[in-house]
């Protein structure tokens, strides 16, 4: 039962535009989401986050938009560079000494 | 480097044998996680420990593997009797005690041959 799920396995960009990766999750539980960033041989690195409380974070060109109503939430990345080329995974945890769970990433290639 | 500890980095073992890998979590840091990644598979959540005791240990295979915290030294994760489908990068990740984001070591990468 996959409570975090990202359904697009791979998305390419041209470099300078907007990518936006998207994610959804079951369990309306859930009041913290996260969004980490990976490269291959390298562990995950956090980039962003968002309670439950609010619909939007911002930092940098990285912004999480979430729609608590649609269990649904999008990281945008503008612009775009190739040095953003990796697997992005959104996340999600309950309240404290709650697990985080991860979905499956989204393969993210920045085309220069 | 104040970042979370992993090692060894690879880890070569032979099926049957044993597989102990450690993680010492950001300074200031007292819960540590562990995941598991298979080949052309997402991050899969394993356990939950803070010293001296398991939070949530449901991800963990009910046999072989096991965890633990220790009030002095790493965490580790130990699995028993390795099989070829262990093979996975294992990573570890920490946080505060409070806080809900969690930052992740460079990860183990275990072959069992």
């Amino acid at each position: 039962d996959q409570q975090v799920k990202q359904n697009s396995p791979s998305l390419s960009v041209q470099e300078g535009r907007i990518s936006i990766l998207n994610c959804d999750y079951t369990n309306s539980m859930f009041d913290y989401f996260l969004w980490y960033k990976k490269y291959p041989a390298e562990g995950p690195t956090f980039l962003i986050s968002i309670s439950s409380i609010k619909d939007k974070n911002e930092d940098g060109r990285f912004t999480v938009f979430l729609n608590k109503s649609a269990k649904h939430l999008s990281l945008h990345i503008v612009p775009s560079q190739p040095g953003d080329s990796a697997v992005y995974f959104c996340a999600a945890s309950g309240a404290s000494y709650d697990k985080v769970i991860f979905g499956p990433g989204t393969s993210l290639s920045v085309i220069p | 480097n104040a970042g979370v500890m992993q090692n060894p980095r690879h880890l070569v073992r032979r099926r049957g044998q044993e597989a102990r890998l450690r993680c010492s979590p950001m300074k200031g840091h007292s819960h540590v996680y562990w995941y598991r990644q298979l080949p052309e598979e997402g991050l899969k959540f394993m356990v939950y420990l803070q010293k001296e005791n398991i939070i949530d240990e449901s991800g963990m295979p009910k046999e072989r593997f096991s965890a633990e915290f220790p009030k002095e030294g790493p965490s580790i994760l130990r699995i028993q009797q390795v099989v070829r489908g262990d093979s996975a990068a294992y990573f570890c990740a920490s946080s505060p005690a409070n806080g809900n984001t969690i930052y992740f070591g460079e990860g183990s990468w275990l072959t069992v041959v």
